[in-house]
């Protein structure tokens, strides 16, 4: 089946710093991938949706400008969180799209990151 | 935007008993229904899916019925086993974007 891998799997970092989250598709090509936090016993939240090749589209609520999205090639799309401050501490998983139809296909999630801001 | 809601939020089977868990969706433009299991620190994993052209959809012990005109579908589980215990998203997905919305989870525990 499809494998999206994610990088790295948990990271701990001061206030004020960046982080960047690396979500891969392994053997499979995928045009679009989602970005989704998950707060402890909660639901996914999805965050944007990153195209390759295009600027992502961000859902109402998320600061474009503090969770940067790039997605340049069909098996890597990259979340860097800018400034991270303790509230951004979280899950966030990625997923991929494996099919050329958008919204016609099943999503495979990456493991997802524990973010632990101090 | 679409709104799913899903119920019930927890849930607790004897083990070999059945477990329903029923969502319902809001945009009538969603055509695509994935159920995702997730363990605890762990990725969903997807367990079954049905498409809108469908009305229910069976593999082994797993089973999702889809009722288009009251928008709504659930999960089926006969023969729960201890390691059916997890937290269970529906999804709906549309053409927009491919988004998917995703219910609140149910908690499924199984007892021995």
């Amino acid at each position: 089946g499809a494998v999206v891998s994610q990088h790295p799997s948990r990271v701990i970092c001061k206030s004020g710093t960046s982080v960047k989250i690396e979500c891969r598709s392994l053997d499979f090509q995928a045009t679009t991938m989602f970005w989704y936090r998950q707060f402890p016993k909660q639901s996914l939240m999805l965050m944007a949706t990153s195209n390759e090749g295009s600027k992502a589209t961000y859902e109402q609520g998320v600061e474009k400008d503090k969770f940067l999205i790039n997605h340049a090639s069909l098996t890597l799309s990259t979340l860097t969180v800018t400034s991270a401050h303790p509230e951004d501490s979280s899950f966030y998983i990625c997923s991929a799209e494996a099919g050329g139809v958008v919204g016609t296909d099943t999503q495979y999630f990456g493991p997802g990151t524990r973010l632990t801001v101090l | 935007g679409e709104n799913v809601e899903q119920h019930p939020s927890t849930l607790s089977v004897q083990e070999g008993d059945s477990a329903v868990i029923k969502c319902t969706y809001s945009d009538s433009a969603s055509n695509y229904f994935p159920w995702y299991k997730q363990e605890l620190g762990k990725r969903p994993q997807l367990i079954i899916d049905i498409r809108s052209n469908v009305g229910e959809k069976k593999d082994q012990r797993i089973a999702v019925t889809l009722n288009k005109t009251a928008k709504h579908f659930s999960l089926h589980i006969t023969e729960t086993q201890p390691e059916d215990s997890a937290v269970y998203f529906c999804a709906a997905t549309g053409t927009n974007a491919g988004k998917s919305t995703f219910g609140d989870g149910t908690t499924l525990t199984v007892k021995p």
